[in-house]
């Protein structure tokens, strides 16, 4: 079944420390993209790629980083510059960006302590 | 600056009793507004684009519509099955792209059998 794969689920980690969220799809997909979702907010976008070895900014980018070497991958690094990273992280794709589906993972939830 | 506002925030129904969520949108220039299913703990799911004034869109017990200020997500005899939270986003600006995506907050539906 094609779709797409974020891990880890849970993610526990201390304050000061890096960490990477993976996001894989078999969709075929040119689009990804990274939302961030906190309780009475909406989801907001970090980053998106239209393409490989290309990626642009959300709207909250500062204290992430993203890179994009094979078309099936998108991996979100948390960063210790984020000051507030507790929370559902969401990884989608789409066929392209003018596309209206997203297609969404299963999301992951990071916890600093 | 584009927003979305849906009500109510929260929403119980008993089995069978219809309703209809809200989503009211004050954005320059409307590409296309969105409603996404999601359930607790994972990610949303695609239901509906809707692009134009009076265009409506079916899927078994929901019918969503447009006018030019909001949309409804009309649920007819919903089950209990239909408990998630719905999520209203609408794409604006002058590219068509979904980094143009602004979500809304979403409705919680609980169906009570």
């Amino acid at each position: 079944d094609g779709g797409i794969t974020q891990s880890p689920k849970y993610l526990f980690r201390k304050e000061g420390q890096n960490v990477t969220l993976s996001c894989e799809q078999n969709l075929n997909h040119d689009a990804m993209y990274w939302y961030r979702q906190d309780p009475g907010q909406g989801l907001r976008l970090i980053y998106y790629s239209q393409i490989v070895n290309d990626f642009q900014k959300g709207d909250i980018a500062e204290g992430y980083s993203v890179s994009r070497e094979k078309k099936e991958s998108f991996p979100l690094t948390v960063t210790s510059a984020q000051k507030n990273p507790t929370a559902f992280y969401l990884c989608a794709s789409s066929i392209w960006t003018a596309s209206p589906e997203l297609f969404f993972g299963e999301g992951s939830r990071l916890t600093v302590l | 600056e584009d927003q979305v506002t849906q009500s109510p925030e929260a929403l119980r129904l008993q089995e069978g009793e219809s309703s209809s969520l809200n989503c009211s949108y004050t954005v320059s220039g409307l590409r296309g507004l969105f409603w996404y299913r999601q359930d607790p703990g994972k990610g949303p799911e695609f239901l509906f684009t809707l692009y134009s004034a009076g265009e409506e869109k079916e899927k078994e017990r929901l019918k969503a519509t447009l006018t030019k200020k909001e949309s409804f997500l009309h649920i007819t005899a919903p089950k209990p099955e239909d408990s998630a939270t719905y999520l209203c986003a609408v794409q604006t600006g002058n590219n068509f792209g979904n980094e143009k995506l602004t979500f809304g907050t979403g409705t919680r539906l609980t169906i009570i059998p």
